[in-house]
């Protein structure tokens, strides 16, 4: 099982959006609605964002938004701000192996 | 408060197995199954198993099984994950990661992780 493929990185002005890819097959991504997003800030571990392809967790701000097309899953950071730069990763259930992250998003405030 | 508390970090020489632990507290241990992620230095997330720790079944992902071994101890909450055969590219921290659940309703996603755990294995 390959892993999910993101750009490497993506950025936006404080107050504007961004979004984020995550594209797979029609063995993962396409079939099952079980992707989440991860936020990792460097030496840390990862938070889960969005659970469900556009569940939140309780306390994660509705800044975050996730939505699926196909074979791709996408995260959406809404009024950037500086806390919101760091690496995001895509993750799907994808049944027998179970699970494979994405490779991965560095995103920058400017 | 619900965490997971793993042990410190361990060098191994290559050939070695390391054993790393994870305490959970805060939620009842064997209603939510806990999986194994591993960060290589500079690289992303990877998948390694879990096990159901009300029973202790596992499942391990293809690239690990044979060299993986995930484990539990109910009586005091924690997870081992013992990784044998070390290279020198299994240098990376080792997380341990609930998986959420509400009312039984599984979340397929990670919603507690324990601090991370460096494993280096240098000659």
């Amino acid at each position: 099982q390959s892993a999910l493929t993101q750009p490497p990185s993506a950025s936006g002005s404080p107050g504007q959006s961004v979004t984020i890819s995550c594209t797979g097959t029609s063995s993962d991504v396409g079939v099952y609605n079980h992707v989440s997003w991860y936020q990792q800030h460097p030496g840390k571990a990862p938070k889960l964002m969005i659970y469900e392809v556009n569940k939140r967790p309780s306390g994660v701000p509705d800044r975050f938004s996730g939505s699926k097309s196909g074979n791709t899953v996408s995260l959406t950071v809404s009024g950037l701000q500086a806390e919101d730069e760091a690496d995001y990763y895509c993750c799907s259930y994808v049944g027998a192996t179970p699970y494979v992250f994405g490779t991965g998003t560095t995103v920058t405030v400017l | 408060q619900v965490q997971l508390v793993q042990s410190g970090a361990d060098v191994k020489k290559p050939g070695a197995s390391v054993k790393v632990s994870c305490k959970a507290s805060g939620y009842t241990f064997t209603g939510y199954y806990m999986h194994w992620v591993r960060q290589a230095p500079g690289q992303g997330l990877e998948w390694m198993g879990w096990i159901n720790p009300n029973g202790g079944g596992t499942n391990y992902a293809q690239k690990f099984r044979g060299r993986v071994t995930v484990t539990r101890d109910t009586s005091i909450s924690t997870a081992y994950m013992e990784l044998s055969g070390l290279r020198s590219d299994d240098t990376a921290v080792y997380f341990c990661a609930r998986e959420g659940d509400t009312g039984g309703s599984d979340w397929y996603a990670f919603d507690i992780w324990g601090q991370g755990t460096m494993v280096t294995v240098s000659s």
